[in-house]
């Protein structure tokens, strides 16, 4: 089975507040990413968050973890046209080796 | 531009031929990664060099694969004997000793018809 998983799609209208979730698998997980993938681009690494830590924040992005139910989400505050695009969740034990969701489409109209 | 760098962008070839692809990774990292990625799935992890060495390689890298990073610094991949599954985003990425934050390139577009 799958060792991360997200919804695969979202749409918000601009303004609006954004929230992605991730489940993981993992236990072991020691650092969970976001990426962001625009179309026919690579990923551009959007934030990460250690396992010990259960919030990060960083200007309109907020990670929240909960460990015990291995659940993340990204929200995106004020979502604007240009944050459409492709969102990666992803975990790694440690030296980078990424395990990948699906991806989840957010579309946002204005 | 310090970023990952990958060549070519796309990749057009025909089914039985070798292809190879070059990353250039951000200069200083000394971790170097090969990912792939199909149409609708995340990335999939293939290898792993720290230095020279590739001290990881995934079940995905089926002998038809080989991955070299010869001076530590750029690296390439080689598939031989293309097959239509092959076709997909190969993605390179790179970090610097314990960073866990891992950089990527806009990836090579590979079509095998």
């Amino acid at each position: 089975g799958e060792d991360v998983e997200q919804s695969l799609f979202l749409s918000v209208r601009e303004g609006d507040s954004s929230v992605i979730n991730c489940t993981y698998t993992d236990s072991s997980s020691t650092y969970l990413y976001w990426y962001k993938q625009e179309p026919g681009a690579g990923l551009q690494l959007l934030t990460y968050i250690f396992s010990n830590m259960d919030m990060k924040q960083d200007q309109r992005l907020t990670v929240l973890l909960n460990k015990k139910d291995k659940h993340l989400s990204l929200r995106i505050a004020d979502t604007q046209t240009g944050d459409s695009a492709i969102y990666f969740c992803a975990e790694s034990q440690g030296y980078s080796t990424l395990t990948f969701g699906k991806g989840t489409m957010l579309l946002v109209s204005p | 531009d310090t970023g990952v760098s990958q060549d070519p962008r796309h990749k057009i070839t025909k089914r039985g031929q070798n292809v190879t692809f070059r990353c250039d990774p951000i200069s200083e990292h000394n971790r170097l990664y090969w990912y792939r990625q199909t149409l609708g799935q995340g990335p999939e992890f293939l290898t792993y060099f720290q230095n020279e060495a590739q001290l990881e390689k995934s079940r995905l890298l089926s002998d038809r694969f080989s991955a070299e990073r010869p001076k530590g610094s750029f690296s390439t991949l080689e598939i031989q004997r293309t097959e239509q599954g092959d076709s997909a985003m190969y993605l390179c990425a790179s970090t610097q000793g314990n960073n866990e934050k891992l950089f990527f390139g806009s990836g090579t577009q590979l079509s095998v018809l």
